[in-house]
């Protein structure tokens, strides 16, 4: 258990840029999250993923966000045209799919900042 | 999924036990109470989850009143390690809509003192 790992750790971009970021979960789980924190809040559901299919998007993901997961491992976002108020720290979360105590594990989050 | 009502910060001293609350007034039979923290800069943690039962693992107790109505996570001997943001969330446990994401609150801030 390798832990979920989360690419780039930090990414500083001006307004109108385009990011992508990359997740890589616990091998063998089969969902994948995308949340997203700002400063004194907790976490905000964006998306999901159920091995490659992205079967749930919160109304905060607007068309500017997208996220694949192409095979069903890694999985990307990406925000195009990004705006000031992006400024957040992006977080993946995996686990496997349980009936009772199915667990989320956190990677340690992508932090953006949009100048 | 049931909303949680947590106290904004709690202070606790090195070596005593924390006890951190949470009112879950309108939990319904079949969601689990589960209990996360985030310490600075990093992603949510899992700590402990229960249904009705108290629980207790390497990290911490669960305790979850008869109604089910109201929970206490227990830090035994806490220590400055421990100070951190802890997550109350309520989310159903089983059925086939469950997509097991979960909503997270404010959380109770934990400060951890010398």
């Amino acid at each position: 258990d390798t832990g979920v790992s989360q690419d780039p750790r930090h990414k500083i971009t001006k307004r109108g840029q385009n990011v992508t970021f990359r997740c890589d979960p616990i091998s063998e789980h089969n969902r994948l999250y995308w949340y997203r924190q700002t400063l004194g809040q907790g976490p905000e559901f964006l998306t999901y993923f159920q091995n490659e299919a992205q079967l749930e998007k919160s109304r905060l993901l607007s068309d500017r966000f997208s996220a694949e997961r192409p095979k069903g491992s890694f999985s990307t976002l990406e925000i195009q045209r990004t705006e000031q108020g992006d400024s957040a720290m992006y977080l993946c979360a995996s686990s496997l799919k349980r009936a009772t105590n199915e667990k989320l594990f956190f990677g340690s989050g992508t932090q953006l900042s949009v100048l | 999924d049931a909303k949680t009502t947590q106290p904004p910060s709690m202070d606790c001293a090195e070596g005593r036990a924390a006890n951190l609350p949470c009112n879950h007034s309108t939990i319904s039979g079949n969601e689990y109470v589960y209990w996360y923290r985030q310490i600075h800069s990093q992603g949510p943690q899992y700590i402990i989850h229960g249904l009705k039962n108290n629980e207790t693992n390497e990290m911490a107790s669960l305790i979850i009143t008869e109604d089910r109505k109201s929970s206490t996570l227990i830090l035994p001997h806490a220590t400055l390690r421990d100070t951190a943001v802890y997550y109350c969330i309520v989310r159903v446990g089983v059925g086939s809509g469950n997509t097991g994401k979960l909503i997270f609150g404010q959380g109770t801030t934990l400060q951890v003192k010398p």
